[in-house]
């Protein structure tokens, strides 16, 4: 079966520009998660959907990002305007959850790493 | 709120050495406990797991127990060979959402 694909791998952009990641869930996962990963912060949560609805978005930074997830087995991050502070690895991660995670595992694409310059 | 302590890296070994990353949680209930591992340049998967007080997880060598009386989950392995360097996340799930320890640099030399 494939994992979570997410593309492209690796984008250097301009600031300003505006940025597109893309991910493929895992077929039957019903639950997706946006991750961005830093040397400084770490591992941060954006943004979670469940069944293709955003469910806590508390973690996207400010209003320049934003996530959709259009049906099961689409969902894109969006970044607009660009700025360099952006650059990290974006990473996209799939589950099944019924009540809650109660022990699934969250699997975890490649990532994205965006370099804005 | 939830979360998890993990010992800081990097770690540094010689091969064939014992391997302890030390992580502790502090949790409402009894969540589950995972160790998910990230090789350079890669994304995160997920090494092994336990779901309930006691049980162990193991996968490659690698083993942790879940001890719900030290709220501790330490991953160990007898003997690291230089493909272990990586870097070691423990996570706990907390409802929808992992809450994750800040990771720990494993690096083995030959």
């Amino acid at each position: 079966d494939a994992g979570v694909i997410q593309s492209p791998r690796h984008e250097v952009t301009e600031m300003g520009q505006e940025v597109t990641l893309r991910c493929k869930p895992i077929s039957g996962h019903n639950s997706l998660f946006w991750y961005r990963q830093t040397m400084m912060r770490g591992l941060e949560l954006l943004i979670y959907f469940n069944n293709n609805v955003p469910i806590d978005d508390s973690g996207m930074p400010e209003d320049r990002f934003s996530a959709k997830m259009p049906n099961a087995s689409f969902s894109t991050l969006k970044i607009q305007p660009s700025e360099p502070r952006d650059s990290a690895v974006y990473f996209c991660a799939s589950s099944r959850m019924g009540r809650g995670l109660s022990g699934n595992t969250i699997y975890f694409g490649e990532g994205s790493w965006l370099t804005v310059v | 709120g939830d979360s998890v302590t993990q010992m800081e890296g990097p770690v540094t070994l010689s091969e064939e050495a014992f391997l302890t990353i030390n992580c502790t949680y502090t949790a409402t209930g009894y969540p589950s406990l995972f160790w998910y591992v990230q090789y350079p340049g890669e994304g995160l998967q997920l090494l092994l797991k336990a779901t309930k007080a006691d049980d162990k997880g193991s996968n490659k060598g690698f083993e942790a127990t879940y001890r719900k009386e030290t709220t501790s989950f330490h991953l160990e392995k007898g003997s690291v060979q230089v493909s272990d360097s990586a870097v070691y996340f423990c996570a706990l799930d907390s409802n929808y959402q992992l809450i994750w320890g800040a990771g720990t640099k494993l690096i083995i030399k030959p």
